[in-house]
């Protein structure tokens, strides 16, 4: 298994560019999550999905979009990077059996200029 | 709304010294409560958790109980090594909300030898 998986490992971009954050897990599980985190302010969710086709909103949602066609695969969609989106984001992916464990990927470091 | 705090950073000790770090917490209803270990450079990995009040979570000599009459979830190690060396995170799960965690901002503990 390799878990969950996350594309790129580093990226740059400028203001106003936009890009895709890649996320996979081939564990099955149901649930997949967005997360950032910044200095000093631990990790904060941006968007979740509770499975295919269904997502919802976390804390921090504003400047990204989300959609999830299939149990495997969690996209995160930056339409216009800001330098505020500059952060290290981590997906994660959890299942319904009852063990709320949540398994991180290896993260996807974004510098917007 | 929910919400988790936990002691600043950094955390400095000398090898074999006992470690508390304190976290505690604001939820409605059950949450489940989790410590996670992140080493630098990379992701998150689950250290121990506990889904009831006085239930004790466990692993590597580490260990935490959930306390729901003080609403704390303090994380313990009799003995550290230099190898415990990384950023710790205390989080929890709303009751009955898989794939989303609450974190609180972390702290950073450096084991020198």
């Amino acid at each position: 298994n390799a878990g969950v998986t996350q594309t790129p490992k580093f990226q740059v971009l400028k203001t106003g560019q936009s890009m895709t954050l890649q996320c996979a897990q081939d564990m099955n599980h149901e649930y997949m999550s967005w997360y950032r985190q910044d200095p000093g302010m631990g990790l904060r969710l941006i968007h979740y999905s509770v499975g295919a086709g269904i997502t919802d909103q976390g804390e921090v949602p504003n400047g990204y979009n989300v959609s999830r066609s299939t149990t495997e695969d969690f996209p995160l969609r930056l339409l216009s990077a800001a330098p505020s989106q500059t952060s290290v984001y981590f997906c994660a992916s959890s299942s319904w059996t009852g063990d709320e464990t949540q398994y991180f990927g290896p993260g996807t470091r974004l510098l917007v200029l | 709304g929910d919400s988790v705090t936990q002691m600043e950073g950094p955390v400095t000790l000398s090898e074999e010294a006992f470690l508390t770090i304190n976290c505690t917490y604001t939820a409605t209803g059950y949450p489940s409560l989790f410590w996670y270990v992140q080493y630098p450079g990379e992701g998150l990995q689950l250290l121990l958790k506990a889904t009831k009040a006085d239930d004790k979570g466990s692993n590597k000599g580490f260990e935490a109980t959930y306390r729901k009459e003080t609403t704390s979830f303090h994380l313990e190690k009799g003995s550290v090594q230099v190898s415990d060396s990384a950023v710790y995170f205390c989080a929890l799960s709303p009751y009955n909300q898989g794939g989303k965690l609450i974190f609180g901002q972390g702290t950073e503990l450096s084991v020198k030898p």
